[in-house]
């Protein structure tokens, strides 16, 4: 497999439930990112870590927890999520997360998680 | 924070003809500006990013445009095909990177057979 891969594809969980997504990626990013893609909005940055260290929290709510436990791994823990959660969850990963010195500063995305959330 | 306007949310073309679309920022220390492209059900992909000592960048049918000092910039495909048809986002960067970008609404293009 290459490129950045998600799992799951599809998600369907009640309000108290608790799930997770994950993201892969095998292209030996430094950066990793989610992002929630709504309809009719532009896509919104939730987190981004670099070298395994988080440096960015977009003022998202607790109820989404980032984890990323090495630079290929990233995942999304959710508990009690609302019905408005309901999107897809793209991840990104880039070669760093600034550009210049030879890093481009393209996203690879992966095919995204549908979440629904009833 | 940057904010980052697209136009027109929705553009229909005959095949063969030209398409453009316009986005506008508001940071004028931007300097990275990418527009992506995703496709019905697929993942989002760069097709062309434009840095800001440049002015014009082309590639095949598609060239991206950027005037710093009205602060926007342009994508425009040519000779339009079908698969050219998808949903294409344009963003924009302070930090000449990944991190930071802000996107816009996106512009959903339909190639008219």
């Amino acid at each position: 497999e290459t490129g950045v891969t998600q799992t799951p594809r599809h998600l369907v969980m009640g309000m108290t439930n608790k799930k997770s997504l994950k993201c892969e990626q095998h292209l030996g990013h430094n950066a990793m990112y989610w992002y929630k893609q709504s309809a009719k909005k532009p896509l919104e940055l939730m987190f981004v870590y670099s070298l395994e260290e988080r440096v960015e929290n977009n003022s998202v709510p607790s109820r989404f927890s980032p984890e990323c436990p090495n630079s290929s791994h990233l995942f999304l823990h959710l508990h009690t999520l609302q019905p408005e959660d309901s999107a897809l969850y793209l991840c990104a990963s880039s070669q760093d997360i600034y550009g210049g010195s030879g890093s481009t500063g393209e996203l690879f995305f992966g095919e995204g998680s549908r979440l629904t959330v009833l | 924070g940057e904010n980052v306007e697209q136009h027109p949310s929705t553009l229909s073309v005959q095949e063969g003809d030209s398409a453009v679309i316009k986005c506008t920022y508001s940071d004028s220390a931007s300097n990275y500006f990418p527009w992506y492209k995703q496709e019905l059900g697929k993942r989002p992909q760069l097709i062309i990013d434009i840095r800001s000592n440049v002015g014009e960048k082309k590639d095949q049918r598609i060239a991206v445009t950027l005037n710093k000092t009205a602060k926007h910039f342009s994508l425009h495909i040519t000779e339009t095909q079908p698969e050219d048809s998808a949903v294409y986002f344009c963003a924009a960067s302070l930090g000449g990177g990944a991190d930071g970008l802000t996107f816009g609404k996106g512009t959903h293009l339909i190639i008219q057979p």
